[in-house]
C-alpha cells in the first residue's frame, strides 16, 4: 500500500455521462496530482493542486476539472465523456516544496462504452 | 490487468543477466530524475533518482547513469529477477517550481525463465 488511496478502482459508463474520481493523499502530503495513462501513451500530466489551490495545468481538457478541499483529498471530475477518454488516472502525492519525486495511488481504470 | 500501452518498446533478457534501459530526456533546464517501475494494475513505484550534479547513483542492484551532455539517462539492473518484470518509466522535473514531472514512454522488461 503506497498511502495514497483512489476510487473506484474501477469505472464504467457511457458516453456523455458524467464521472467524479477521488483520491487521499498520503499522510503530511499537501500536493496532489493527477495523471492519465492511455493504451498508446505514457503517463500525460493533469493538473496539480497544492494545498487546496491549482498549482499546474498540463494537458487538461476544457471537460474535465478538479479541485482539493480542505482536507487535502482532490476529485477528479470528467464530463460529457468519450469514448478516448477510457484510461486510467492516477493520482500522486508529494510533501511539496521538495524535488524528491513522488507517490502514486493504484489508479481508476475508467472505461467509457 | 493491463496497465500500460500495447507498443511499448520490449527488452527481452534471460533471468541473471543485467538488464538496462535506457531513456532520453527533452528537457535540458531539468535538474532531478526518477526511475519508475509500474506492474501490472499498479501505479508506478519510485526505484531510484539521481541529481544533475551526479552522473552516476547506485541502490540495490539498480544503477541510474546520467549523461548531461546527450540527455541521456539509464537504469541498469543487476541479475534480473522475475519479479522485475514490469514497464520502466523514466521522468524529469520540469524545473518550473511546480515539481510536476514528465515521463517518457516506458520500456516494458521481460525476463525469461
Amino acid at each position: 500500500d503506497s498511502g495514497v488511496t483512489q476510487t473506484p478502482k474501477h469505472l464504467i459508463t457511457a458516453t456523455g455521462q458524467r464521472v467524479t474520481l477521488r483520491c487521499s493523499p498520503r499522510s503530511g502530503d499537501l500536493s496532489v496530482y493527477w495523471y492519465q495513462q492511455s493504451l498508446d501513451q505514457g503517463l500525460q500530466f493533469l493538473i496539480q493542486y497544492y494545498n487546496g489551490e491549482e498549482r499546474a495545468k498540463g494537458n487538461i481538457l476544457e471537460r474535465f476539472s478538479a479541485q482539493q478541499f480542505p482536507d487535502l483529498h482532490s476529485e477528479l471530475n470528467l464530463s460529457s465523456l468519450e469514448l478516448g477518454d477510457s484510461a486510467l488516472y492516477f493520482c500522486a502525492s508529494s510533501v511539496g516544496g521538495i524535488s524528491y519525486g513522488y507517490t502514486f495511488g493504484s489508479g481508476t481504470r475508467l472505461t467509457v462504452v | 490487468g493491463e496497465s500500460v500501452g500495447l507498443h511499448l518498446p520490449t527488452l527481452s533478457v534471460q533471468e541473471g543477466d543485467n538488464s538496462i534501459i535506457n531513456c532520453a530526456y527533452s528537457n535540458s533546464a531539468s535538474d532531478y530524475f526518477i526511475w519508475y517501475k509500474q506492474e501490472s494494475g499498479k501505479g508506478p513505484q519510485f526505484i531510484i533518482d539521481i541529481r544533475s550534479n551526479m552522473d552516476k547513483r547506485q541502490g540495490q542492484r539498480v544503477t541510474v547513469l546520467l549523461n548531461k551532455t546527450v540527455k541521456h539517462l539509464s537504469l541498469q539492473i543487476a541479475a534480473t529477477q522475475p519479479g522485475d518484470s514490469a514497464v520502466y518509466f523514466c521522468a524529469e522535473n520540469d524545473n518550473s517550481g511546480t515539481y510536476k514531472y514528465i515521463f517518457g514512454t516506458g520500456t516494458r522488461l521481460k525476463v525469461l525463465a
